[in-house]
């Protein structure tokens, strides 16, 4: 199975900041890349498929990008709707694996 | 626009069969792939498979042996089941719709949160 490692586990925050999570695959995984945002309780949202699109409706201060191994996901001036946890996901290889997730938490 | 709509069989006994259903509303039940993942308490989230039309299902290798994906595009509904259930078969399932190349899962249920216990 390919490993999805992401960095940081957890992180504090305040509105306004720049955030980047990055998520490291065990091997190279192309372009098969997606990133979801859970809030407690909820299903998660997708936000970024295949590295960098931003799935419609998704505010644009949310980037993604990456290749090979290394993806980022970048939240531009922090609102305070985003505190939640971000998980990304490979769907290059079955089974399609998630990150151990990232808790994005106020400062 | 789309929405997946979970059965909630709650309770389930140890060895059993845990069954679900999801209905979908509000869009094509073709050329997607539904897909089962559930996330047990406080952890990450895990990929159990996917159907696409009425083709062959996609498992998880480690689940195979107990799962299986069916659809029904006459009642627009495809189900889950996975056998002899265990304590660790616990968590809450989702059913997802997939797409593109990246088979990205933009429409989700609302999740139904399943025990094992006697």
């Amino acid at each position: 199975d390919i490993q999805l490692t992401q960095s940081p586990s957890s992180l504090s925050a305040s509105v306004g900041d720049r955030v980047v999570i990055t998520c490291r695959a065990s091997q190279s995984i192309g372009a098969h890349v997606n990133w979801y945002q859970q809030k407690l309780g909820r299903a998660p949202k997708l936000l970024i498929y295949a590295v960098s699109s931003l799935q419609s409706g998704v505010p644009s201060r949310f980037r993604g990008s990456g290749s090979g191994t290394e993806f980022t996901l970048i939240i531009y001036g922090l609102q305070p709707e985003d505190f939640a946890t971000y998980f990304c996901q490979q769907s290059y290889n079955v089974p399609y694996t998630f990150g151990q997730g990232t808790n994005l938490e106020i400062k | 626009q789309v929405q997946l709509q979970e059965s909630d069989p709650g309770l389930v006994q140890p060895s059993e069969t845990l069954s679900l259903t999801c209905n979908v509303s509000g869009g094509s039940i073709t050329d997607f792939y539904w897909t089962w993942i559930r996330q047990p308490p406080g952890k990450t989230l895990e990929w159990l498979g996917y159907i696409y039309n009425n083709g062959r299902p996609n498992y998880n290798p480690a689940l195979r042996s107990r799962v299986t994906i069916s659809v029904d595009t006459s009642r627009r509904q495809f189900s889950l089941k996975l056998t002899s259930v265990t304590a660790a078969d616990t968590a809450v399932y989702y059913c997802a719709r997939g797409w593109g190349i990246s088979t990205s899962l933009d429409s989700w249920g609302q999740g139904s949160l399943v025990t094992v216990s006697a």
